[in-house]
């Protein structure tokens, strides 16, 4: 079964800069391109960057992704206390026919 | 700017079938080139796809759910339904409409989300 491993969680003081991994295989980052999405509690996702290192209209430029092999990251920078949400990695999936999201890592801000 | 509604009992009982539709308002379900998804999440737990319908009607489904969802559009109503046989426990959730910008089997982008509607299997 396919699996793209998220680290639970993660943190950072304001004005810090954090990193958020995704690792993957063959059959999605490896092959495919990685969205990563925002998530506060109660509340839908948000689509935080797309192909790989793309940010919708919107999205601070704080927020960059990038990927290499079948590892993908996503670095904020200028942490800052609203940040503080679970973040998932997508991608496609061979295996799944569809997308695959990561477990989620929960961004405290200290 | 489309938006998407989720409704749906709350309440379901086990070996049901689940069943939500998905009002969708600034868009047609058969216009442009998007895939209309559902995605759930279990209570402090991650998100996993369920399946999706392109704008053709044409569906494809989580492997792990294809024998008990199927996914249908109503265009009279722009209306995207999710049904989900044969429930337990294990299907306890919030449950998610959502868009995948694209045309293409392997696009994923979800650029835009429901609400999402809580749906609790217990007798």
């Amino acid at each position: 079964q396919s699996v793209l491993t998220q680290p639970p969680s993660a943190s950072g003081t304001p004005g810090q800069r954090v990193t958020i991994s995704c690792s993957g295989s063959s059959s999605n980052i490896g092959s495919n391109t990685v969205n990563w999405y925002l998530q506060f509690p109660g509340t839908a996702p948000k689509l935080l960057i797309y192909s790989n290192n793309q940010r919708p209209s919107g999205v601070p430029d704080r927020f960059s992704g990038s990927k290499s092999g079948t590892s993908a990251s996503l670095a904020i920078s200028g942490l800052q206390s609203e940040d503080e949400a679970d973040y998932y990695c997508a991608a496609f999936d061979g295996n799944l026919n569809g997308p695959l999201f990561g477990g989620g890592t929960k961004l405290t801000v200290l | 700017q489309v938006q998407l509604q989720e409704s749906g009992p709350g309440l379901v009982k086990p070996s049901q079938t689940l069943s939500l539709t998905c009002t969708v308002s600034g868009g047609s379900i058969r216009g442009g080139s998007y895939y209309w998804s559902w995605v759930r999440q279990p209570a402090g737990k991650g998100l996993e796809w369920i399946g999706r319908m392109y704008t053709s009607g044409a569906a494809n489904y989580n492997p792990a759910l294809r024998s008990r969802v199927s996914i249908s559009g109503d265009t009279s109503k722009n209306q995207v339904s999710l049904n989900l046989t044969s429930v337990t426990a294990a299907d306890t959730a919030v449950y998610f409409c959502a868009r995948i910008v694209g045309s293409d089997w392997k696009d994923v982008t979800f650029d835009s989300w429901g609400q999402g509607t809580l749906v609790t299997v217990s007798s």
